[in-house]
């Protein structure tokens, strides 16, 4: 099983779309879990951390479920300029770095 | 966002050449990262250091030395490498061990190393 595994898409929406992103990941004691967003040929930006307990960020919901080793971003209202591949991402076995899924490309139309 | 720097962005290298790759951060922070990211791949974490010391090697060829003088600045010497080595080398630092708990990284902008 991948460390972390991610649905690689694409997605295309329309404007103002709700999308849902879901990940996978094998190591039961991560501690660690965040959103990235990278655009086309340019390096990865935290887009949000991921909570125990859920959270919020304006348009963006991440959720975590530790039993089902699960994450997911919700995004909401969809802009053109939500257009991106989205990087989940969960810290290694050792607790010393972070590894990334491959992303899920997202497409928003006009 | 200047945060962490890298040098060059752009590279074109042969195989028989020795070149280096420069990462600096101004955010005082003390873990630094070197991750490669290949088209169609996930960002593969290659050396993690740690207030200088290096904590992680990831099984990467020895082809590829990192180097941490300070915790500023991070260093990747290559030498003799391949094609299959062609990709964007991003630097990134974070406050503490992005593994220990909400510490994220930030990134450089990269360097896109072509080697011919």
């Amino acid at each position: 099983r991948k460390e972390v595994e991610q649905d690689p898409g694409p997605f295309n929406v329309p404007e103002g779309a709700t999308v849902a992103f879901n990940c996978t990941y094998s190591n039961s004691a991560s501690q660690s879990f965040f959103w990235y967003r990278q655009d086309c040929r340019k390096e990865p930006k935290l887009l949000m951390s991921v909570y125990s307990s859920g959270n919020e960020d304006g348009r963006f919901t991440a959720q975590l479920n530790r039993a089902s080793q699960y994450i997911s971003l919700l995004i909401r209202d969809s802009k053109l300029s939500d257009s991106a591949t989205y990087l989940c991402v969960v810290s290694n076995q050792a607790g010393t770095a972070l590894i990334f899924g491959k992303g899920t490309t997202l497409s928003v139309s006009s | 966002e200047t945060g962490v720097t890298q040098t060059p962005r752009h590279l074109v290298m042969g195989m028989t050449n020795k070149k280096s790759l420069k990462c600096e951060q101004h955010l005082g922070h003390n873990a630094m990262y070197w991750y490669k990211q290949s088209a169609k791949k996930p960002l593969e974490l290659m050396f993690v250091y740690s207030l200088e010391e290096r904590v992680e090697n990831n099984s990467v060829p020895s082809r590829f030395s990192p180097e941490c003088p300070n915790s500023s600045h991070l260093f990747l010497h290559l030498h003799t490498l391949q094609p299959e080595d062609s990709a964007l080398y991003l630097c990134a630092s974070s406050q503490d061990l992005a593994g220990t708990g909400p510490s994220p990284l930030h990134f450089g902008n990269g360097t896109r190393l072509t080697v011919t």
